[in-house]
């Protein structure tokens, strides 16, 4: 277990609609990473966020959105949901903000849009 | 566009064999590359970096500018190593970075 604790485990909603994916860093870990994790595309870097600010993005549609709270908790909102956004997403944390420094990562959440 | 390439879907050796996980990848810059491994019911983890040039579980990679590799390699394979193996990309540049992964290996080693 790394420490990393991502809620809900498993997420089923429709088309269209929002939802909020939740993260929660190991003790101490400043940085938080977000990953999509689809069959197609494989594993995507979407954002990173270091103590509060937004730190580097990578594939992430403009449909999604992250934030880091001041407790270092953090969360992936997706809105306007397709059928395409159902994947596993991960979310890691690491102490600095170098993404070169070892991530630990969290046990995902499945997101299935119908 | 930067890109990391794993051949392999599926890769299938016998217990004590040696094996090779490929990655190749295409980038301009100097890159730093990762292995990530996730075992069955497990996490995503880092496994090696090329910067740090080690060998865990007795694994090592060895970066290959010339031919933009950065196979994995294991002289004689384990049960415990079969899993999903993704080689990863980290590059910077214009204050900020990507990180790109492969689309995986799944390493299945036969008793």
């Amino acid at each position: 277990d790394s420490g990393v604790t991502q809620t809900p485990k498993h997420l089923i909603t429709a088309t269209g609609q929002r939802v909020t994916l939740r993260c929660s860093p190991r003790s101490g870990d400043l940085s938080v990473y977000w990953y999509q994790q689809s069959l197609d595309q494989g594993l995507q870097f979407l954002i990173q966020y270091y103590n509060g600010e937004e730190r580097a993005k990578g594939n992430i549609l403009e449909r999604f959105s992250a934030q880091q709270f001041p407790d270092l908790h953090s969360e992936l909102n997706l809105s306007s949901l397709e059928l395409g956004d159902s994947a596993l997403y991960f979310c890691a944390s690491s102490v600095s903000s170098d993404p070169g420094n070892e991530q630990f990562f969290g046990p995902g959440t499945r997101l299935t849009v119908l | 566009a930067q890109r990391v390439t794993q051949p392999e879907k599926l890769l299938s050796v016998f217990k004590g064999a040696p094996v090779e996980l490929k990655c190749n990848y295409s980038y301009s810059g100097s890159p730093e590359l990762f292995w990530y491994v996730q075992y069955s019911r497990q996490r995503l983890q880092l496994l090696l970096r090329h910067i740090s040039r080690e060998s865990i579980k007795g694994f090592t990679a060895d970066l290959n500018k010339g031919e933009t590799s950065f196979h994995l390699k294991k002289p004689f394979a384990q049960e415990e190593d079969s899993a999903m193996y993704y080689c990863a990309l980290l590059y910077s540049g214009a204050g900020s970075y990507q990180l790109t992964f492969g689309k995986g290996t799944k390493l299945s080693v036969i008793p």
